[in-house]
């Protein structure tokens, strides 16, 4: 089944500087990866996806990259700010009938002020 | 917030004793989803239903059910079956399962076993 792997678990960065978090997958079919953000005590909610049509695509300071050949996609946070600070989650679709997600197992990013 | 709605958010459960997880949706989505998030795993797939009065296991179904009698509800069962039934779970739903289309999530529901 698919397997998808987040990197890294723990992240901290002062603010202003930038952000990466790497997911890899195992399912070369899949083709829609959404990036959810978690805070603490809150929901996840959805940031930013990427479809496998595109290579990136970039929603003010955050961006999102992806490699089809090498089966891996980024987040990108440019320009941190202390409300960056959360549990960042990536995922990749399942191309059976379910088109479930499956999850990377998150990044908890701290922004240092 | 609203749209999707858990219920209660935290809750505690005697061993050997079933507990029912309340999920309701106002968005007319189709799908709805459960998953359980445990510290350092992510979110993994309980069960999810594509469609009313249908739904399927996810990768982790054991000790769990479900039904979706109605579009706007989809309920979560934990039996004395499941083991490690501490966590914290959460519903989920969008437009259209048979599709990728964001998730919108609850707020989830904190279940201790005492």
């Amino acid at each position: 089944g698919e397997n998808v792997e987040q990197h890294p678990s723990t992240l901290s960065v002062q603010e202003g500087d930038s952000a990466v978090i790497k997911c890899t997958y195992s399912d070369s079919a899949s083709n829609y990866f959404p990036w959810y953000k978690q805070e603490l005590g809150k929901r996840p909610q959805l940031i930013i996806d990427i479809r496998s049509n595109v290579g990136e695509k970039k929603d003010q300071r955050i961006a999102v990259t992806l490699n089809k050949t090498a089966k891996h996609f980024s987040l990108h946070i440019t320009e941190t700010q202390p409300e960056d600070s959360a549990v960042y989650f990536c995922a990749a679709s399942m191309m059976d009938s379910s088109y479930k997600l499956i999850f990377g197992s998150g990044t908890r990013l701290l922004v240092r002020p | 917030d609203g749209g999707i709605t858990q219920s209660p958010k935290y809750l505690f459960r005697k061993e050997g004793q079933n507990v029912t997880l309340s999920c309701e949706q106002n968005l007319n989505h189709d799908a709805m989803y459960w998953y359980r998030q445990d510290p350092g795993q992510g979110l993994r797939l309980i069960y999810y239903s594509q469609i009313v009065n249908d739904f399927q296991k996810g990768d982790i179904a054991e000790g769990y059910s479900v039904s979706r009698e109605k579009k706007e509800s989809f309920p979560l069962t934990v039996t004395s079956a499941q083991k490690n039934p501490t966590a914290f779970y959460l519903c989920a739903s969008s437009i259209e399962g048979r599709v990728n289309t964001e998730a919108f999530f609850g707020q989830g529901t904190r279940l201790t076993v005492v």
